[in-house]
């Protein structure tokens, strides 16, 4: 079985740019999550979705960030316009959702604005 | 909501010795409480949880304690190895219906040999 995948592993931005990350949850996965990891702030959460829903929008990142799920195994996080502190891991993660049961993640994409 | 708190952020051992790591959270409707580890360059991936119906599970080196009453659990690795140096992340599952969970900051293990 696939795990969650994510790409790309690594992308390099210019401050003001426009970037999208994707990622592929485990496949029959309905919880769809998308968090920022830095060495600070350690795992954020940005988005959640439930079967495609949006269930949360983490409130401090509505300005730049728009995490979208057009289909149950594709989603996507835009950040435009890009700000060097936003560098950073990106990760997604996913599960069953049907219960508490394990989490699951990307390989994450580092995200580097200069 | 949740809130998650862990501590130490930084943990250094020697090798042999055992290592802890406390977390405490808020709402008392949480019912399952996940450990990742993150090795450098690498994702979190799972390596022990507890449930609420319970207060002490092992896997080999790794136990894990829930006190309920205290909003509290925690990691104890036991016979470190060089091999256990990553970061630790503690989590809670809250309520039904909800795949999500509320992490920790993580804590850095750093066993020397």
């Amino acid at each position: 079985d696939a795990g969650v995948t994510q790409t790309p592993r690594h992308e390099v931005a210019e401050k003001g740019q426009t970037i999208i990350l994707k990622c592929e949850p485990v496949s029959g996965h309905n919880d769809l999550f998308w968090y920022r990891q830095t060495k600070i702030q350690g795992l954020e959460l940005l988005s959640y979705f439930r079967s495609k829903s949006l269930m949360e929008d983490g409130g401090a990142f509505k300005d730049r960030f728009k995490a979208e799920m057009l289909n149950s195994s594709f989603s996507t996080l835009k950040i435009q316009p890009t700000e060097p502190k936003d560098s950073a891991v990106y990760l997604c993660a996913s599960t069953t959702g049907t219960s508490a049961e394990t989490l699951y993640f990307g390989s994450g994409t580092r995200l580097t604005v200069l | 909501g949740e809130q998650v708190e862990q501590l130490p952020s930084i943990l250094r051992v020697q090798e042999r010795s055992s290592a802890s790591i406390n977390c405490t959270y808020e709402n008392s409707a949480s019912n399952y409480f996940p450990w990742y580890k993150q090795e450098p360059g690498e994702n979190p991936k799972l390596i022990i949880d507890i449930r609420s119906n319970m207060e002490r599970k092992q896997i080999q080196g790794l136990i894990v304690l829930l006190d309920k009453k205290a909003k509290r659990f925690s990691l104890h690795i036991t016979d470190t190895q060089p091999a256990d140096s990553a970061m630790y992340f503690c989590a809670a599952h809250t309520g039904a219906n909800t795949g999500k969970l509320t992490f920790g900051h993580g804590t850095i293990l750093r066993v020397h040999p």
